[in-house]
């Protein structure tokens, strides 16, 4: 299994700013995913994290909006830009080859 | 008709009770198939993890997928307290693509 740590857990973020989050897996890993999570509600999948190359955005998510690097096996990271209340939500990093593992999510709240 | 059906619940079961999770899907096309436990607050935690037809088991949880009817299950027997959570059906094209989730179902066993 991989363990896959977040940083940071949470935040409250006033809108207009961006905010990045980190992913680290423990180990090399073919695959990474960020996935967005509305409170009470099911995991909607923003982008795959390619190592190397542009990420692949999910119909609905832009570059602009999420950005996202991967500049290696075991790390990732996703900006949230120019924020407003509707991105107010836990954002997951899904890892692993083969089986996927998850963070424990980044838990934004914007004012 | 969304990719995945999953019956939100709430689910609510006694102690020692034999539990069923269910999940139905269109695409035919996928290949495997996962069960998370998510506790409030907290990340995913991959439980069962399938790939094509068949069953497979793990102490107390039992997974099983019938791709010709396209429906997946997970069996929890004699369920604890410490069960209760939201119980997440995932499944993918390959082992290298992203998942599709269900909605999930929350379960609360009362002791």
């Amino acid at each position: 299994s991989a363990v896959i740590s977040q940083k940071p857990s949470r935040d409250i973020c006033q809108r207009g700013t961006s905010l990045t989050i980190q992913c680290q897996v423990d180990s090399q890993v073919t695959m990474m995913f960020w996935y967005r999570q509305q409170p009470g509600q099911s995991l909607t999948l923003i982008a795959t994290a390619n190592q190397g190359s542009e990420a692949t955005y999910e119909s609905g998510f832009v570059i602009d909006k999420f950005p996202i690097s991967r500049p290696n096996l075991t790390f990732s990271t996703l900006t949230v830009s120019n924020m407003s209340p509707e991105d107010s939500s836990i954002y997951l990093c899904s890892a692993g080859t083969g089986e996927l593992f998850f963070g424990e999510g980044s838990r934004l709240t914007v004012l | 008709q969304k990719e995945v059906e999953q019956d939100p619940g709430p689910l609510s079961v006694p102690e020692g009770a034999i539990v069923s999770l269910n999940c139905t899907y269109s695409n035919s096309a996928f290949q495997y198939f996962m069960w998370y436990r998510q506790y409030s607050r907290k990340g995913p935690e991959l439980l069962m993890y399938t790939y094509s037809s068949g069953n497979k088991e793990d102490g107390r949880f039992t997974a099983q997928v019938d791709k010709s009817s396209k429906y997946i299950s997970l069996f929890i027997r004699d369920s604890q307290p410490s069960d209760s959570a939201t119980y997440l059906c995932a499944m993918s094209l390959s082992g290298n693509t992203p998942l599709v989730f269900g909605k999930g179902t929350r379960l609360s066993v009362i002791a």
